[in-house]
Parts: C-alpha cells; sequence; structure tokens
C-alpha cells in the first residue's frame, strides 16, 4: 500500500458524460501528479500540481481539467468523454518537487 | 527532458540475478536515475535511485556507470513476483514530472 488513495476504482460511463476522479496524497506530501495508461500509449503525464498551484502539464486535453484544494486532495475532472478516453488513472504524491513519486491503485474508466 | 532507453523485453529464470540496462547518454549532472516497476494491473512502485554512487536497498541494486551515461538494475535473484515492467527514468533534482518510457518487460521463469 503506497498510501496514496484513489476513488472510484472503476467506472463506467457513456460518451459526451462528465466524470471526477478523486485523489488522496500520503500523509505529508505537498506534490501530486495525474497520468494516464492505455494499452497503446504507456503511462502519460497529465498534469502535477505542488501545494495547491499547477506547476507542470503534459499531455492534457483541454476537456480534462483538474485541481488540488487546501486540504491538498486533488481531482481530475474529464468531460464530454470519447471512446478513446478508456484508461487507467494514476494519481501519485510526493513530498516534494523531484522527490521520489509515489503511485495510487488507479481509476479504471471504461467509455461505452 | 533527458531520455532513456531500454530493450524492449527481457527473460530470467526464477532464483537467478537479473541485470536490466538502461542507457541515458544525455544525462545531465543533477539528475538523479530512478527505476521504477509496474506490477500487472498495479500502479507503478519504486525500486531505488542513485545520482553517482551505486545503491542497494532491500529490493534491488543500481549500478551507476562512472560516466553515468548507463545505469544496470541488479535483482539479485528474481522471484515470480518480480515479473513486470521495469522503468529507467531520469529526474531532474528540481525537476516537475517523471516521464516514463515504454520501460522493459521482465519475464520470470518458474
Amino acid at each position: 500500500d503506497s498510501g496514496v488513495t484513489q476513488t472510484p476504482k472503476h467506472l463506467i460511463t457513456a460518451t459526451g458524460q462528465r466524470v471526477t476522479l478523486r485523489c488522496s496524497p500520503r500523509s505529508g506530501d505537498l506534490s501530486v501528479y495525474w497520468y494516464q495508461q492505455s494499452l497503446d500509449q504507456g503511462l502519460q503525464f497529465l498534469i502535477q500540481y505542488y501545494n495547491g498551484e499547477e506547476r507542470a502539464k503534459g499531455n492534457i486535453l483541454e476537456r480534462f481539467s483538474a485541481q488540488q484544494f487546501p486540504d491538498l486532495h486533488s481531482e481530475l475532472n474529464l468531460s464530454s468523454l470519447e471512446l478513446g478516453d478508456s484508461a487507467l488513472y494514476f494519481c501519485a504524491s510526493s513530498v516534494v518537487i523531484g522527490d521520489t513519486i509515489y503511485f495510487g491503485e488507479g481509476s479504471w474508466l471504461t467509455v461505452v | 527532458d533527458a531520455k532513456t532507453t531500454q530493450p524492449n523485453s527481457m527473460e530470467s529464470n526464477e532464483e537467478e540475478p537479473v541485470h536490466l540496462p538502461c542507457n541515458h547518454s544525455t544525462i545531465s549532472g543533477t539528475d538523479y536515475i530512478h527505476w521504477y516497476r509496474q506490477l500487472p494491473s498495479q500502479g507503478p512502485e519504486y525500486v531505488i535511485h542513485g545520482l553517482t554512487s551505486n545503491v542497494n536497498n532491500r529490493m534491488a541494486s543500481l549500478a551507476i556507470a562512472e560516466d553515468r551515461k548507463s545505469s544496470t538494475l541488479i535483482l539479485h535473484r528474481a522471484t515470480l513476483r518480480d515479473a513486470a515492467v521495469y522503468y529507467c527514468i531520469l529526474n531532474p533534482v528540481r525537476g516537475s514530472k517523471l516521464t516514463f518510457g515504454k520501460g522493459i518487460t521482465l519475464s520470470v521463469r518458474p
């Protein structure tokens, strides 16, 4: 158990819908990362927050957004969902930027 | 971002040592070398990291070349549980993200 908690573990939704994935980082970790993993793309970095502020952006679509709240938990919002958004979404956290990161077990999103 | 190059796959026999290579010829002086592994249907798991000197922990050893352009992850006695995708990643000391490549898929034969 890495200490990073993600909910929900599995989610099935229809195209065009919107979902929110939630992440609670390890206790004391200030930095949160979101990654997307699909079969053909591998692990893709989406976005990173540090103590509530966005610090780095990767290949995140405009339909996706995220935020980190004052209690340090983070949410990833995915809207206007398409079939190609079906993937495993990982949250990870670290104490500070550049430190070792610890991953949650992921949220499986299936868009039908 | 500095890139790493790993073989696509490797096979090993159970209880034998495994050496997983990684090339990172464009590494900069402030890049730490990190290794993560991902077991099937799980999130990536930290294995080990180092800067210049060889490192050991309970999971593995990391051997870093003197010029730092390559490194080798050593599993001293492979078990079936070690079958996973292993990622070699460069992590700048003040870096803001970890970029994962395709990794190397390790298969362990009983």
